[in-house]
């Protein structure tokens, strides 16, 4: 199993511009998040989802779409780059959120900067 | 009030000693689980452990065991026989299992060195 993979590894951006950052697991995961972590802040929850089909918003969703439409991807689509969404992103899945199954394995991340 | 509380910013241990790093927690949820990540210099996070709020043993996964107390709310990992590869950030993080987003409740680290 690759586990939990992103793409890409880096990224950089300028104020206006979107893009999608890609995120897979080959786990057969159902509850899928994603998380960004900044200095001082810790890990802060944008969107998750608790299966195909099923998203919602975490703590810090501004800015930030999600759609689920396989078990496998959860993209996460950023509208209008800004400064403020400068950051480390982590995706992550557990097999679900019951006792037990819910530790969450995270993808590599991807470090974003935008300018 | 923070969920999640490490108040070790920096422990310093050397190779093949034993360490400790700290984490309190703060939930009235009576079902959580507790969670040890370790992050490198390299950027990822590593699932190390996991201690579950009904768990009546303490868990442990090779060199890692997870000292938990619950009336005191602590949940210390202490890892043994130290490796200069153990040099890293340690997040400890929690989940409150009464809540659907599944979010995890993170700590703001311990950075651990292990000098020869």
């Amino acid at each position: 199993n690759a586990g939990v993979t992103q793409t890409p590894k880096f990224q950089v951006l300028k104020t206006g511009q979107s893009m999608t950052l890609q995120c897979a697991q080959d786990m057969n995961h159902e509850y899928m998040s994603w998380y960004r972590q900044d200095p001082g802040m810790g890990l802060r929850l944008i969107h998750y989802s608790v299966g195909a089909g099923i998203t919602d918003q975490g703590e810090v969703p501004n800015g930030y779409n999600v759609s689920r439409s396989t078990t496998e991807d959860f993209p996460l689509r950023l509208l209008s780059a800004a400064p403020s969404q400068t950051s480390v992103y982590f995706c992550a899945s557990s097999y679900s959120l019951a006792p037990r199954t819910d530790t969450q394995y995270f993808g590599p991340g991807t470090r974003l900067t935008v300018l | 009030a923070q969920k999640i509380t490490q108040t070790q910013p920096g422990m310093f241990v050397q190779e093949k000693e034993a360490v400790t790093l700290d984490c309190t927690y703060d939930t009235s949820d009576p079902s959580y689980g507790l969670f040890w990540y370790k992050q490198p210099s390299s950027g990822e996070m590593i699932f190390l452990i996991y201690q579950g709020s009904y768990d009546q043993q303490n868990a442990t996964e090779g060199r890692y065991s997870l000292n938990f107390q619950k009336a005191r709310k602590s949940a210390n990992l202490v890892i043994s026989a130290s490796q200069l590869g153990d040099s890293a950030m340690y997040f400890c993080a929690m989940r409150e299992r009464g809540s659907t987003l599944g979010r995890l409740y993170f700590g703001r680290g311990t950075q651990l060195t292990v000098w020869p």
